[in-house]
């Protein structure tokens, strides 16, 4: 079965610090992909960044860069120099194929910057 | 593009009327995805359609719920008769692709509210 898990229901950083958002997930199915969302408090979802399972780098977009670690199924989201704006629910999601190709998500953690 | 337009953004009800959400996804987009979204359950993924021909309805939580998509650019989610337990944000998604390497775009949301 697919699973997607994460394991901080909510963090604190400091403004201009880096922090890591961990996400963990499980498929038996070779080809898959990572995706990460931002959630403000606004309510919209908001796509950030995406890594594929054959994908040979971590993927960056901006500020943003995900932590691949395949052997131990993780795909963390680092976000550097925090800034305020980026306090928010942030969801890690996995799309493969078992039959279906649905996006499962986590159940998110949720960031708050300190200033 | 004008993205993935849901509406209304927000509806009240009382227990027991018909309520019908509404979606028109991404023009091109193969892919349309309803997710309920509550406190207690997170993202939960409804049901989706591939060209408009439902795919997974696993996710439907009982015969109350229906959904349909006549064509490519509308789908609808109805809830009849609706209970104060519906109460949740639903999200229309859509993505472009088959294949894992596709991330979904979301719409606002709807704000439902069943008293």
């Amino acid at each position: 079965a697919q699973k997607i898990t994460q394991t901080q229901p909510g963090m604190f950083v400091q403004e201009k610090e880096a922090v890591t958002l961990d996400c963990t997930y499980d498929t038996s199915d070779p080809s898959y992909g990572l995706f990460w969302y931002k959630q403000p408090s606004s309510g919209e979802m908001i796509f950030l960044i995406y890594q594929g399972s054959y994908d040979q780098q971590n993927a960056t977009e901006g500020r943003y860069s995900l932590n691949f670690q395949k052997a131990r199924k993780s795909a963390n989201l680092v976000i550097s120099a925090s800034q305020l704006g980026d306090s928010a629910m942030y969801f890690c999601a996995m799309r493969a194929y078992s039959g279906t190709y649905k996006y499962i998500f986590g159940t998110g953690t949720r960031l708050k910057v300190l200033a | 593009d004008a993205g993935v337009i849901q509406s209304p953004r927000h509806e009240v009800t009382e227990m027991g009327q018909e309520v019908t959400l509404r979606c028109k996804p991404i023009s091109g987009h193969d892919y349309l995805f309803w997710y309920r979204q509550t406190m207690m359950r997170g993202l939960e993924l409804l049901i989706y359609f591939n060209n408009n021909v439902p795919i997974d309805d696993s996710g439907m939580p009982e015969d109350r719920f229906s959904a349909k998509m006549p064509n490519a650019s509308f789908s609808t989610l109805k809830i009849q008769p609706s209970e104060p337990r519906d109460s949740a944000v639903y999200f229309c998604a859509s993505s472009s692709r088959t294949g894992p390497n596709t991330e979904a775009f979301f719409g606002q949301g709807t704000r439902l509210t069943v008293v």
